[in-house]
C-alpha cells in the first residue's frame, strides 16, 4: 500500500523568509498528488494537485507555489511567508482510478511569526 | 463552486449511544463519490466510510453506515455502539473531476463516558 512522506512535522518561520515543504510518496506509480491546508478548528482547502511531474493545477490565488520533479516528489514552496500562510499542510495521494480514497501524510504545522 | 456542507460543528454522544452527522453537498456531476474521513487528535486523516454515487445501496463499515439520499445531495453518517475512541473532527467529502476530494468544514464529535 502507499506510504507518504512528509516533513518536517513542525515549522516556525519569520515572516518573509521563503519555505519548501517536501512530500514523497512510495507503493505507487503516476499518482494524482495534492497539498491542503487546514486552518486550525477548520476544514481542508486543496491548494494545488499535479496529475504529472511537471503538471500543476491552482486552486485558490495565494503567496504559494508548488511542483513536481519527479513523479512520487511534491513540493510546496513559498519566497516570502504571510502571516496568513500559517496552518497544518497536508500531502495526499490518489494512486489509481476515481472513487479511491486519499492517502494523506501526517502534515506539517507552520507557524509564521 | 461546488461545496460540501455540515451544519452540525460540534456533536456529542453518550458511550453506547448512536450519533448521526448530517453532510450536504452540490455537484453538477453525475457520477461522483462521497467519503467520511476522521481526524483524531492525532491530526491524522483517516477513511472512514465510502459511497459510490451511481449505487443505491447505503455503504456500511462496522459500527458505521450513511445514508445516501442522491436527489437530496445528503449524505449522513450514522455511528452506532459509539465508542471513546470515536471521539474526533468527521468530514464529509466529494470527489472531483482529478479525483481530488472537496471537503466540508467538519464536526467535532465529543463521546461521554
Amino acid at each position: 500500500s502507499q506510504t507518504i512522506h512528509q516533513w518536517p512535522a513542525t515549522l516556525v518561520q519569520p515572516v518573509g523568509s521563503p519555505l519548501s515543504l517536501e512530500c514523497t510518496v512510495e507503493g505507487t506509480s503516476n499518482p494524482n498528488l495534492y497539498w491542503y491546508r487546514q486552518a486550525a478548528g477548520r476544514g481542508l482547502q486543496l491548494l494545488f494537485y499535479s496529475v504529472g511531474i511537471g503538471q500543476i493545477s491552482s486552486e485558490v490565488p495565494q503567496n504559494l507555489s508548488a511542483s513536481r520533479p519527479q513523479d512520487r516528489q511534491f513540493i510546496l514552496s513559498s519566497k516570502k511567508l504571510l502571516l496568513s500562510d500559517s496552518g497544518f499542510y497536508l500531502c495526499a495521494c490518489n494512486p489509481g482510478h476515481v472513487g479511491e480514497k486519499l492517502f494523506f501524510g501526517s502534515g506539517t504545522q507552520l507557524s509564521v511569526l | 463552486a461546488q461545496t460540501v456542507t455540515q451544519s452540525q460543528p460540534e456533536m456529542s454522544v453518550q458511550e453506547a449511544e448512536t450519533v448521526t452527522l448530517s453532510c450536504t453537498y452540490d455537484t453538477s456531476e453525475s457520477d461522483y463519490y462521497l467519503f467520511w474521513y476522521k481526524q483524531p487528535p492525532s491530526r491524522q486523516m483517516i477513511l472512514v466510510i465510502r459511497q459510490e454515487a451511481y449505487k443505491q445501496q447505503n455503504a456500511t463499515e462496522n459500527r458505521f453506515s450513511v445514508n445516501f439520499q442522491k436527489a437530496a445531495k445528503s449524505f449522513s453518517l450514522k455511528i452506532s455502539d459509539s465508542q471513546l475512541g470515536d471521539a474526533a473532527m468527521y468530514f464529509c467529502a466529494r470527489s472531483g473531476s482529478a479525483r481530488q476530494l472537496t471537503f466540508g468544514s467538519g464536526t467535532q464529535l465529543t463521546v461521554l463516558p
